[in-house]
C-alpha cells in the first residue's frame, strides 16, 4: 500500500542547518518530491528525485534517497527565517495515474 | 508564481448544498489534478484529467465530479455538502509523460461548510 511518513516539527536556529526526513512504503515509486507551503498558501515545488538516483543537489537544497530503506531527505543549508514553513515529501508510481501521495508535513520553524 | 490559478479564493457554503471550484492551468499543461487538505493534513488526490477525461481517482465518494475544457481549464464540482468537505482545496496542472510529471499547483480555495 501507499504510506508517507514525516515528523510533524523541525525548529533549527538561523544559518544551521536544517534535515527533514521522510519514509515511504511504495517500492513501486517513480518521483520522490519535495513541497513547501507557507500559511494560507499553496504547494511550491521545491525539487524532485528520480527513484534510481541517490542524491540530488540544487543551491542550498540537498536530497538523499536511500530506496533500500524508502528514506528520503531534505537537506537546507544556512536556513534562513524565510525558510519556516511546512514541508511535504510526496511520491508518484508508474501506473499510478500520475497521482501524488503525500506525507502529513514536517513544520520547520526557523529561530533567530 | 506557478500561472495555475483558482478561483474563488475563500467560500462558506451550508451543509447539503452544492459548489462549483475553478482552476486554469499553466499554459501549456494539458493535465489538471485536485486534491483536498483538511486542517493538519496533506493534501489527498480526489482526481486527475486529461484530454477532457477523468484519468485516476483517489478514494472520494461520486459526489465529487469534476470537468476539464478544451482549453485545459477545470472545474471541480461537489454535491451534497458535509461539514467534514471544509478543506482546501488545491488543483495542479502538468504536461502529461513530460520529465517527472511535475505537479505545479494554484494557491487553492478555502471551503467552509457550515
Amino acid at each position: 500500500g501507499e504510506d508517507v511518513e514525516q515528523s510533524l516539527f523541525l525548529s533549527v536556529r538561523e544559518g544551521d542547518s536544517s534535515v527533514i526526513n521522510c519514509t515511504y512504503t511504495d517500492s513501486s515509486s517513480t518521483y520522490l518530491y519535495w513541497y513547501k507551503q507557507e500559511p494560507g498558501a499553496g504547494l511550491q515545488l521545491l525539487t524532485y528525485i528520480f527513484s534510481n538516483m541517490d542524491m540530488k543537489q540544487d543551491q542550498r537544497l540537498t536530497v538523499l534517497l536511500n530506496k533500500k530503506d524508502k528514506h528520503l531527505s531534505l537537506r537546507i543549508a544556512d536556513t534562513q527565517t524565510g525558510d519556516s514553513a511546512i514541508y511535504f515529501c510526496a511520491e508518484s508510481f508508474t501506473g499510478g495515474g500520475n497521482k501524488l501521495t503525500f506525507g502529513t508535513g514536517t513544520q520547520l520553524k526557523v529561530e533567530l | 508564481e506557478t500561472g495555475v490559478t483558482q478561483s474563488p479564493t475563500h467560500l462558506i457554503k451550508t451543509r447539503g448544498q452544492q459548489v462549483t471550484l475553478r482552476c486554469s492551468s499553466q499554459s501549456g499543461h494539458n493535465t489538471v489534478s485536485w486534491y483536498q487538505q483538511a486542517l493538519g493534513q496533506g493534501p489527498q488526490f480526489i482526481f486527475q484529467y486529461y484530454r477532457e477525461e477523468e484519468n485516476g481517482r483517489g478514494n472520494f465518494p461520486p459526489r465529487f465530479s469534476g470537468l476539464q475544457f478544451p482549453n485545459y481549464s477545470s472545474e471541480l464540482n461537489v454535491n451534497a455538502l458535509e461539514l467534514d468537505d471544509s478543506a482546501l482545496y488545491l488543483c495542479a496542472s502538468s504536461v502529461r509523460d513530460s520529465n517527472a510529471d511535475t505537479q505545479y499547483f494554484g494557491p487553492g480555495t478555502r471551503l467552509t461548510v457550515l
